[in-house]
């Protein structure tokens, strides 16, 4: 079955400093990546997405880069603030597919002061 | 982004009972909507797709008698776990998104935290 993976459970940063947070997917055929924000005891908030066609996409702060060839996701913060701590969980989805997001396992960010 | 509310946002009950929990959609003709449930630190897990209209289609494992989903507007569906259990108690999160055709993105609800004692 296809699987969403971050390889780390837990990062932690330097106030200031940029975050990068990764994730790797196995399922080729995916076209779609959403990353997500989840603070605790709340419901996970949209930060950026990208498409298959695309391999880089900039918000305000935040960068996703997409490599297909690995099928490597990443989400870079730039000059990471105390609210930026949260989970980050990458989602990919697949047209055709109903719609349907699977969820990573999750990175827990933690900006130190 | 889609404004999504859900009700109540945290309930405790006993074991046995049963608890709905409602799913609005303020901002958006939701034609789907998703239903999650999530356990302490670990991710999200697709419990059932919601469609206006027609029955929910669940996920593997999913028991549907005891998740029962009804989706009668476009702006409301609610999630009734029946004679709840101590290890149904979990966090409960709704999303909505685009009803198929290209992928597209789901906005999530705050969740609802059910606990049964």
């Amino acid at each position: 079955g296809e699987s969403v993976g971050l390889h780390l459970p837990t990062l932690s940063v330097q106030e200031g400093d940029n975050s990068i947070i990764n994730c790797a997917y196995s399922n080729s055929a995916s076209d779609y990546f959403i990353w997500y924000k989840q603070e605790s005891g709340k419901g996970p908030q949209f930060i950026i997405d990208i498409r298959s066609n695309m391999d880089k996409r900039q918000g305000q702060r935040v960068t996703v880069l997409l490599n297909k060839t690995v099928k490597h996701l990443s989400l870079q913060i730039a000059a990471t603030q105390p609210g930026d701590s949260a989970v980050y969980f990458c989602a990919d989805n697949l047209t055709g597919g109903g719609n349907k997001l699977t969820f990573g396992t999750g990175t827990q960010l933690k900006v130190e002061l | 982004g889609a404004v999504v509310s859900q009700h109540p946002s945290r309930v405790i009950c006993k074991s046995g009972t049963s608890v709905k929990i409602e799913c609005r959609s303020l901002d958006f003709q939701a034609t789907t909507m998703f239903w999650y449930r999530q356990f302490p630190k670990q991710s999200l897990m697709l419990m059932a797709t919601s469609n206006e209209g027609s029955k929910a289609t669940y996920e593997q494992g999913v028991e549907k008698d005891k998740f029962l989903i009804n989706h009668a507007s476009l702006t409301l569906s609610t999630l009734t776990v029946t004679s709840a259990h101590p290890e149904d108690s979990s966090f409960y999160i709704c999303s909505v998104g685009a009803s198929g055709g290209v992928a597209d993105t789901q906005y999530f609800g705050p969740g609802t935290r059910l606990t049964v004692l």
